[in-house]
């Protein structure tokens, strides 16, 4: 069985610039959730999306933003980019997003902006 | 507000020497527990879980057990390996939450053969 895959692997960006990331979950998953790794914050929930809802939101600005398909892969957006959004963005997927259900991480989109 | 304390790293073992991690969690509502490891350049992957208070969580030789008295799920493994080096993060999820993870601050395990 595929694992959870996010796409790219590596990105550059300058300052000001907007970014799509994005994450397929593992087949069969409905619930996708994205979380942000930096050294200094560790790591920081953003959002989850369950059958193309958004069910539940971080405290990150509103240059934040995903969506979720039909077919429950994710994207998630970043606007006009700051130094201070370079992170590792990791995505997981669930069965069916409760709280007990295990959730299955990608390897993660590795951001640095200049 | 919820959120989760883990003992500070690095923590620095021989080969076949015993590990505690140490975790506290402070929880609105009865939360499940959850250990994830992270390998260097890799994303989390689950390495145990527990649901409820006296459940032990176990996975390739780390065990974990959820002492609702105490607010802990305190990671052991009675020998490591060289292969154990990576990152570990204990987290909770509520389920006035759904599943969002709440993460400690992870600790940086190494061993030395």
């Amino acid at each position: 069985k595929a694992g959870v895959t996010q796409t790219p692997r590596y990105l550059i960006k300058t300052r000001g610039q907007q970014v799509t990331l994005s994450c397929s979950p593992i087949s069969g998953h409905r619930s996708v959730s994205w979380y942000q790794q930096t050294p200094g914050q560790g790591l920081q929930f953003l959002f989850e999306y369950f059958s193309e809802t958004q069910r539940n939101k971080g405290n990150f600005p509103g240059r934040f933003s995903g969506r979720q398909f039909s077919n429950s892969r994710s994207e998630m957006n970043v606007s006009t980019l700051e130094l201070g959004d370079s992170a590792l963005y990791l995505c997981a997927s669930s069965r069916s997003g409760r709280e007990a259900d295990t959730q299955y991480f990608g390897p993660g989109t590795r951001l640095t902006v200049l | 507000g919820n959120s989760v304390t883990q003992m500070e790293g690095p923590v620095t073992l021989s080969e076949e020497a015993f590990l505690t991690i140490n975790c506290t969690y402070t929880a609105t509502g009865y939360p499940s527990l959850f250990w994830y490891v992270q390998y260097p350049g890799e994303g989390l992957q689950l390495l145990l879980k527990a649901t409820k208070a006296d459940d032990k969580g176990s996975n390739k030789g780390f065990e974990a057990t959820y002492r609702k008295e105490t607010t802990s799920f305190h990671l052991e493994k009675g020998s490591v390996q060289v292969s154990d080096s990576a990152v570990y993060f204990c987290a909770l999820s509520v389920p006035e939450g759904g599943n969002k993870l709440v993460f400690g601050a992870g600790t940086i395990l190494r061993v030395k053969s």
